[in-house]
């Protein structure tokens, strides 16, 4: 069965430092999403992605993060100056279907990242 | 703006209990309404599903009915199995503008089946 993989699936990384999260999604999808979440929080959207560019994104995605699909296969979510409020669960998703389609959303398995 | 709301975890149950999360949502118009299940070490997996007032949802031995009266999308399970350990997620969806198709979660629950 395809699935969507995320790697690392723990990274630590110091205060300031980039950090660049991976996920390969599954391969005839169209629609491309990260999620984190904080510990104890909800699960919150941070930015969808479809046609090689961002198609919403929440306030939560600021000038500090971006997100590329940088060989048609993977898509990245970097972070630029990690803060320790960085500190989450980072989901990847991907979606097939057209533009109003009632498709579902396969999940990775998510990175932890541990910013100190 | 959207939300999404489920009673607190963990719940630790006996095998063969009957289960019950409570998810409340707050939402204009009609969302569709899902229940994602997150076992451990993996994704979010898609449990079941319901797109419209009194559907009901079911996918291995779990349920859930769509009521717009009360705006709940409880999970209910007439028998649990310690293989049904995991984190359950109620979430909500509209269709955006140009498909994006984001989803709102709750916090998640944990949910622990013994022997």
């Amino acid at each position: 069965e395809p699935e969507v993989t995320q790697t690392p699936s723990h990274q630590v990384t110091q205060m300031g430092q980039e950090v660049i999260l991976r996920c390969v999604p599954i391969s005839n999808h169209l629609y491309f999403y990260w999620y984190r979440q904080i510990l104890g929080q909800k699960v919150e959207f941070l930015v969808s992605f479809y046609n090689n560019e961002i198609s919403e994104k929440s306030e939560i995605f600021d000038d500090q993060f971006s997100v590329e699909r940088p060989d048609g296969s993977n898509f990245t979510l970097k972070i630029r100056s990690t803060k320790l409020e960085d500190s989450a669960m980072y989901f990847c998703a991907s979606r097939g279907g057209g533009v109003v389609a009632d498709t579902e959303a396969f999940f990775g398995q998510g990175t932890r990242l541990t910013v100190v | 703006g959207n939300s999404v709301t489920q009673m607190e975890g963990p719940v630790t149950l006996s095998e063969e209990a009957f289960l019950t999360i409570n998810c409340t949502y707050t939402a204009t118009g009609y969302p569709s309404l899902f229940w994602y299940v997150q076992y451990p070490g993996e994704g979010l997996q898609l449990l079941l599903k319901a797109t419209k007032a009194d559907d009901k949802g079911s996918n291995k031995g779990f349920e859930a009915t769509y009521r717009k009266e009360t705006t709940s999308f409880h999970l209910e399970k007439g028998s649990v199995q310690v293989s049904d350990s995991a984190v359950y997620f109620c979430a909500l969806r509209y269709i955006l503008t140009g498909g994006g198709n984001k989803l709102t979660f709750g916090t998640g629950t944990q949910l622990k089946v013994e022997l």
